[in-house]
Formats: C-alpha cells, sequence, structure tokens
C-alpha cells in the first residue's frame, strides 16, 4: 500500500493567520491526492480533490499544490470555524490511504 | 438531498461477527463506488473496504483481509461489511463515503461506532 506522511503532525495559529500543511507519498501518486477536514465528533469534509481542484461550497481560502510527490493544502487566512483535524489522501491505488493528519488549533 | 446513513455498530465481544450497514439516498446508487473508512479513538483514518458501483472490483486494507467481506445491493441503494473474527483492535467509528470514480470521497455518512470488548 502507498504510504502517505504529513507535516506538521500539529500546529498553533492565530485567525489571519496563512498555514501550509505539507503531505508526501512513497511513491507517485500523480495528481490522485485530495484533502479533508474533520471536526471532533464529525464526519471528514472535502476540501480538495485532484490536488488542486476546490470542492464545491468550499471557501476559497484554501487551495491546494503538487510538487512531483509533495503536495500541500494553503489556508490562506485562517478563520475561527478552520481549527480541525486535516488529513490527505492518495486515490492513485486501492486501497485509499491517508496521511496520519495535522490538528490546527488555536495559539 | 444526497445522503449515507450507517447503522449495526455496537458492543461486541472477541471473536464475534457484526453486519454494518450504509443506506443512500438522493443519488443514483448505481454510479457510484462505496468505501468504508474507520477511526479508532483517537486515531487517524484508515479506509477497510471498498466496492465499486457495479459490485466488479473490491479491495480490502490487509488488516481486514480474510476477516472482512464488502457488498452491495443496488436494488434498495445499500452496502454491508460484514465484520467476522472481530478484535480488540477493530473497535473504530465506521464510516461509508461515495466515490465517483475519480476517488474523491464525498458525502460521508455520520459513522456508526463498533467497541470490541469482553
Amino acid at each position: 500500500d502507498i504510504q502517505m506522511t504529513q507535516s506538521p503532525s500539529s500546529l498553533s495559529a492565530s485567525v489571519g493567520d496563512r498555514v501550509i500543511i505539507t503531505c508526501r507519498a512513497n511513491q507517485s501518486v500523480s495528481s490522485y491526492l485530495n484533502w479533508y477536514q474533520q471536526k471532533p465528533g464529525k464526519a471528514p469534509k472535502l476540501l480538495i480533490y485532484a490536488a488542486s481542484s476546490l470542492q464545491s461550497g468550499v471557501p476559497s481560502r484554501f487551495s491546494g499544490s503538487r510538487f512531483g510527490t509533495d503536495f500541500t493544502l494553503t489556508i490562506s487566512s485562517l478563520q475561527t470555524e478552520d481549527f480541525a483535524t486535516y488529513y490527505c489522501q492518495q486515490s492513485y491505488s486501492n486501497p485509499f490511504t491517508f496521511g496520519p493528519g495535522t490538528k490546527v488549533d488555536i495559539k | 438531498q444526497v445522503q449515507l446513513v450507517e447503522s449495526g455498530g455496537g458492543v461486541v465481544q472477541p471473536g464475534r461477527s457484526l453486519r454494518l450497514s450504509c443506506e443512500a439516498s438522493g443519488f443514483t446508487f448505481s454510479n457510484f463506488g462505496i468505501h468504508w473508512v474507520r477511526q479508532a479513538p483517537g486515531e487517524g483514518l484508515e479506509c477497510v473496504a471498498v466496492i465499486w458501483y457495479d459490485g466488479g472490483n473490491i479491495y480490502y486494507a490487509d488488516s481486514v483481509k480474510g476477516r472482512f467481506t464488502i457488498s452491495r445491493d443496488n436494488s434498495i441503494n445499500t452496502v454491508y461489511l460484514q465484520m467476522s473474527s472481530l478484535r480488540v483492535d477493530d473497535t473504530a467509528m465506521y464510516y461509508c463515503a461515495r466515490d465517483e470514480g475519480t476517488g474523491k470521497l464525498d458525502p460521508w455518512g455520520q459513522g456508526t461506532l463498533v467497541i470490541v470488548s469482553s
């Protein structure tokens, strides 16, 4: 199975900060990389698909990029409702695999 | 609206079996694959099984291979996860999620909790 890593594992930030989360695959996944947001007690929510496409209804402050086997999720200006855990997921091969998550909390 | 609803979770002893259901509504069910994704308490996400739109392809995580079976009944818009030889480390919230074929999982159900304990 394809292994996914994320960094950092957690970060503290303030409202208005620019936040960047990195995800790496141990082999090529092309652009088959998705990002999800999960809040406590809730199911994950799709934010970004195909590395850089914004899911319908997701605020434009979220964006994704690909650099080879490295991927980034950027939140351009952190809002109160963005404090959550973020997961990357490869959909290049089954079974899909997720990164370990990055928890974003309030500084 | 597009919705997935899981059911069937509960408390079960190690070694026993349990069947989870994922009922869909609001879309043409037979056009979509369905994944089961689990999350142990305080842990990350793990895809345990997937079934394609027509049941023609099925994949399992190594951690459940040989113990879990995924199936679907397109006539009643439902996917099942039959779990056998349950272990304590199968304790988790189990979610089902729709896959339109591009690999993006959306939406997800609210989850059903499975606790394996003696």
